[in-house]
């Protein structure tokens, strides 16, 4: 059975850092690996999408890897800003079918 | 503007009195599927349907019912709901299985509270 893990849960950091969120996921036979932003009370936002094929994706300040093998993916966000405060998921669709396992999020606060 | 769009947002209902989530999307999607949100215990599939008329269970679907009698539509029905139904549900969709890059949509979500 597929687990996502997203460690640490929480994050707090001043304005300006470079930041790495990492996940974690037990099996390797995805589809893709999706990253979400959730806002408190929420939907979820897709920021990045990766195909199994693909070894990264970058979108503005965003950059996301896969490395599949190895069962990792890490959400590197640049000069992060207080607007970036926000819960931020990672999902993983099963190769095979159509389901999406996610990790249970990592709460980051960018203080000004 | 593609999107999935649901109702309502928020709904406080009691315990046993038959409640119906919408869920409809736009951007001629096979696939969708919900999805419960509780502290402590993430995001767990309910129900998912690959296609009109093809519907199966997820992790959770214990006390949940769906139907897809059209390709845009994916109504999540509660016929009892009990206060551990109390929750943040989300709705989603995706192109399908021939076509997942473009990922996963979903909704804003429907808070709903069974008391």
């Amino acid at each position: 059975k597929q687990e996502v893990t997203q460690i640490p849960a929480a994050l707090s950091v001043p304005e300006g850092e470079n930041l790495v969120l990492n996940c974690s996921f037990t099996d390797s036979a995805i589809y893709n690996l999706q990253w979400f932003r959730q806002d408190p009370g929420k939907g979820l936002t897709s920021l990045l999408l990766i195909q199994s094929s693909q070894r990264e994706q970058t979108s503005g300040r965003l950059n996301a890897s896969l490395d599949k093998s190895s069962g990792r993916s890490t959400l590197y966000i640049a000069a992060s800003q207080p607007g970036d405060s926000a819960t931020y998921l990672c999902a993983v669709a099963q190769g095979g079918s159509e389901k999406l396992v996610f990790g249970k999020g990592m709460k980051l606060t960018v203080n000004p | 503007e593609a999107q999935v769009t649901q109702n309502p947002r928020y709904l406080i209902t009691v315990t046993g009195k038959k409640l119906t989530v919408t869920c409809s999307q736009n951007m001629n999607h096979e696939y969708m599927s919900w999805y419960r949100q509780d502290p402590g215990l993430g995001l767990r599939q309910i129900y998912y349907s690959m296609n009109v008329e093809v519907t199966d269970k997820g992790d959770v679907p214990e006390g949940y019912k769906v139907s897809r009698k059209e390709k845009r539509n994916f109504p999540l029905i509660l016929e009892s709901p009990s206060p551990n139904q109390t929750s943040l549900y989300f709705c989603a969709s995706s192109l399908g299985s021939t076509g997942v890059p473009y990922g996963y949509t979903f909704g804003s979500g429907t808070r709903l509270t069974v008391v």
